[in-house]
């Protein structure tokens, strides 16, 4: 089946810093690629969706300059939280389509957390 | 927009007794409707899914949910709970958009306990 990873599983960095996540699609040409994100006890947010080779589309609220989303390649998509701050600790999770495909593969997440 | 309402944050059920997880939803064109296991610090896994077609689908791990258009619902069920169904179950609904779907629409998830 479709297999999604993504690194760092876990990580802790202090406020202030910039720390970038990566979403893999292992096995597919990821040509969309989706970032959520879920608070604790809380149901996913969608964060932005980004399609390989143009810019992404952020959810309104989303501040775009601050989690910057890159999607150079079919098989790989980046989140960076830029100037982290304690509010933005929280669980992230992409998740990646083929094509015209409804059905969306999802990564394991990253769990970010600020000091 | 589109919305999900899960009823019960929380809903506890004896092992080998029946599971329903309830899920309403709110869509202005015809949704795609899916439900998504999620185990401790882990990604999102798919149960199932219904696009368009027969009605009530058969997912995985003996799970299955019935899409009423009437009701707007995709209740969730299992014939007999296990221990190890224990975990957190997102509804999640999507359109479809230039042939494929969008993002995701979450419900705030239900916890399943499940009780020896």
């Amino acid at each position: 089946g479709a297999v999604v990873s993504q690194h760092p599983s876990r990580v802790i960095c202090k406020s202030g810093t910039s720390v970038k996540i990566e979403c893999r699609s292992l096995d597919f040409q990821a040509t969309t690629m989706f970032w959520y994100r879920q608070f604790p006890k809380k149901s996913l947010m969608l964060m932005a969706t980004s399609n390989e080779g143009s810019k992404a589309t952020y959810e309104q609220g989303v501040e775009k300059d601050k989690f910057l989303i890159n999607h150079a390649s079919l098989t790989l998509s980046t989140l960076t939280v830029t100037s982290a701050h304690p509010e933005d600790s929280s669980f992230y999770i992409c998740s990646a389509r083929w094509g015209n495909s409804y059905e969306q593969y999802f990564g394991p997440g990253t769990r970010l957390t600020v000091t | 927009a589109q919305s999900v309402t899960q009823l019960g944050s929380h809903v506890s059920v004896s092992e080998g007794a029946l599971v329903l997880l309830r899920c309403n939803y709110s869509s202005s064109v015809p949704p795609y409707l899916f439900w998504y296991v999620q185990y401790p610090n882990q990604g999102l896994q798919l149960l199932l899914k219904y696009t368009t077609g027969a009605t009530l689908v058969k997912g995985i791990n003996g799970f299955e949910a019935e899409f009423k258009k009437s009701e707007t619902s995709f209740h969730l069920t299992k014939p007999s709970a296990h221990m190890s169904d224990a975990a957190e179950y997102f509804c999640a609904v999507s359109s479809p958009s230039g042939g494929g779907a969008d993002g995701l629409t979450f419900g705030k998830g239900t916890h399943l306990i499940i009780q020896p």
